[in-house]
Formats: structure tokens, C-alpha cells, sequence
């Protein structure tokens, strides 16, 4: 069974990072991409970017070069995503979604989701 | 890389059926049949709906089709049933440094 399993709610101040954990199970971690999509309350899906646990770089929407770090661990099939920088803007929820063995296709399974809220 | 453009609300009555359109341009839609859909209850995490344009993923019920003409992909519910009710959205590979663009939603409502 394909799973991924996102670590809790984050509450951080203006300025920090957050660092959000997707823990995978059920196919084999280094053969397919993990995506990270955020969803601000009330707002549609907004792709952020994408890393291949088999290896490389890797790569995020425009927006968010420069404010994102993805990062593996192949020995857990867990991946994290770090925000840096945080403002209020960036209050949404976090889902890492598993994608396919190339890019392009479609995301499925979800996480759960994960809340982070900025706020002083 | 703007956003896909989709109705912001589609309604229909029990039994009867809806479409709901995805906007986009040769960059995206036009360009690749990397087409998706995806269903989301509030508060819950999205559902794969419909894959690489008109492709149903095992489970999902066969009253979900999709498919694309141009520029326009479309979604279409037939036999509207009230846990149909929900946000909808589309998704597509792009040509651009951002991969991939999401529609703008839609919500469905069964009267």
C-alpha cells in the first residue's frame, strides 16, 4: 500500500524556516518523484517542486528558488522540504504527493497534509 | 506561469450531468497529454480523479471521464451524486521552468 505519512502542525515566528518530514512506504523510494504542493486557506494548489530520491538535484517551481531545500534520506524513504525566510504568506498547508518515474503524469497518493502557520 | 483557468462553481441536480473545463495554452494543456484531476473534500488531502487526460485511476467510479480538445481539457460527472460534491482541480505539465500549473478550482454543488 502506497503511503506518505507527513510530520505535525508547525507554528513559526516571521523570518524562520520550517523544515516539514514525508515519511514513504509501500514502492520503491529511489525509483520515483516526491512533489511538494502548498494550498494557502481558502486557495487553490500551487506546485512548488520536486525531487528524485534516486539521486540529483532538485527542482522547484520559479517562485520558489532560493526559499525552498528538498532533501532525502534513502536508509527512512523519507524526504523533507525546508521553507526558509517565512512570512505571513507562506501560512499554508504542505502536502508532499508522490509522483511518477520521469517527470510529467499525474500525483497520487497525497499526504495528509501538513499546517504551518506563521505568525508573531 | 499563470494559473489553468476553471469556473469558479459548477451546480447540477442528482442524476444529471456536469463538465467542468481547464483552460491553459500550447505550453501546457495544448502541448502534453499530461493532463489530471483531482477531487478534495474540505479538509482533506486531494484524490487522483483522472490521469494523462481521460485515464481512470482503479476505484475511482466510471461516472468520472475526461478529455481534451485543444487548448481546453474538460471534466464530466455523469450521474451527479451528492458525495460529488467538492473542489475540483486540474493539472498539467508545462514547457516552463515551473513543471507543473494547477487550474483555479471549481466548486461543485448538488442541489
Amino acid at each position: 500500500q502506497l503511503q506518505l505519512v507527513q510530520s505535525g502542525t508547525e507554528v513559526k515566528k516571521p523570518g524562520a524556516s520550517v523544515k516539514v518530514s514525508c515519511k514513504t512506504s509501500g514502492f520503491t523510494f529511489t525509483s520515483y518523484y516526491i512533489h511538494w504542493v502548498r494550498q494557502a486557506p481558502g486557495q487553490g494548489l500551487e506546485w512548488m517542486g520536486m525531487i528524485n530520491p534516486g539521486g540529483g538535484s532538485p527542482t522547484f517551481a520559479q517562485k520558489f528558488q532560493g526559499k525552498v531545500t528538498m532533501t532525502r534520506d534513502t536508509s527512512t524513504s523519507t524526504v523533507y522540504m525546508e521553507l526558509s525566510s517565512l512570512t505571513y504568506e507562506d501560512t499554508t498547508v504542505y502536502y508532499c504527493v508522490l509522483g511518477g518515474i520521469a517527470p510529467g503524469g499525474w500525483f497520487d497518493p497525497w499526504g495528509q497534509g501538513t499546517l504551518v502557520t506563521v505568525s508573531s | 506561469q499563470s494559473a489553468l483557468t476553471q469556473p469558479a462553481s459548477v451546480s447540477g441536480s442528482p442524476g444529471q450531468s456536469i463538465t467542468i473545463s481547464c483552460t491553459g495554452t500550447s505550453s501546457d494543456v495544448g502541448g502534453y497529454n499530461y493532463v489530471s484531476w483531482y477531487q478534495q473534500h474540505p479538509g482533506k488531502a486531494p484524490k487522483l480523479m483522472i490521469y494523462d487526460v481521460s485515464n481512470r485511476p482503479s476505484g475511482v467510479s466510471n461516472r468520472f471521464s475526461g478529455s481534451k480538445s485543444g487548448y481546453t481539457a474538460s471534466l464530466t460527472i455523469s450521474g451527479l451524486q451528492a458525495e460529488d460534491e467538492a473542489d475540483y482541480y486540474c493539472t498539467s505539465y508545462t514547457i516552463s521552468t515551473t513543471l507543473y500549473v494547477f487550474g483555479t478550482g471549481t466548486k461543485v454543488t448538488v442541489l
